[in-house]
């Protein structure tokens, strides 16, 4: 069983609807961290987080310690947030990374 | 500042040959990271070091793979003799401040291998 795991693997949705992409981890960890890659291949940082929920524009991102869970939320989704999210779980030795959620927004 | 920037950004060569791939960190950032991503794995840390010094290597895969980090701002990561299997994304990544925890890791864009 992966360290991390994300669900779903993929994800299609239109424009304007909803987002959620979870995150759940088995390993202790000191901060989890949300990146996108976008289709050219770049990776960026979108949140770090130990406890409680951040928020950064269209997109949220909640962790709940107790039950290693933690969720990606995007509100009014845009076809420009086509990309893959990966979370990451910071433990103490290295972080540790999700395989990866494909999201597809169509206009 | 530029950013993490690697090179070459693409490189296809034969087995058997030897590949080095090249990361310069963002100035004033003491960690550097390097990471494969594969479609089967994902991402995974190869090896990090702290001030030029390597820290963890327990991610590389065998003794084909080596890393060095001669100076603040260089660092190289080298396969010799490379296989198919190895292809895949190299990334390189450096912070400020430690390894893991609460601190913000910034990528560069990457090398794709090819090793035909």
């Amino acid at each position: 069983k992966n360290e991390v795991e994300q669900s779903p693997q993929n994800l299609t949705a239109q424009e304007g609807e909803f987002i959620t992409i979870n995150c759940s981890y088995s390993v202790g960890i000191s901060a989890l961290h949300w990146l996108q890659q976008h289709p050219g291949g770049g990776i960026v940082s979108l949140f770090m987080l130990s406890s409680g929920k951040k928020k950064h524009g269209r997109l949220i991102a909640t962790i709940n310690i107790q039950e290693k869970h933690s969720s990606l939320h995007i509100t009014a989704s845009h076809p420009r947030d086509s990309a893959v999210y990966i979370c990451a779980v910071g433990t103490p030795q290295k972080l540790v990374f999700g395989k990866g959620t494909k999201l597809t927004v169509n206009p | 500042d530029a950013g993490v920037i690697q090179s070459p950004r693409h490189e296809v060569t034969e087995m058997g040959q030897e590949v080095t791939l090249r990361c310069k960190p963002i100035s004033g950032h003491d960690y550097l990271f390097w990471y494969r991503q594969t479609m089967m794995r994902g991402l995974e840390l190869l090896i990090y070091f702290n001030n030029n010094v390597p820290i963890d290597d327990s991610g590389m895969p065998e003794d084909r793979f080596s890393a060095k980090m001669p100076n603040a701002s260089f660092s190289t990561l080298k396969i010799q003799p490379s296989e198919p299997r190895d292809s895949a994304v190299y990334f390189c990544a450096s912070s400020r401040f430690g390894a893991t925890s609460y601190n913000e890791q910034f990528f560069g864009p990457g090398t794709r291998l090819t090793v035909l």
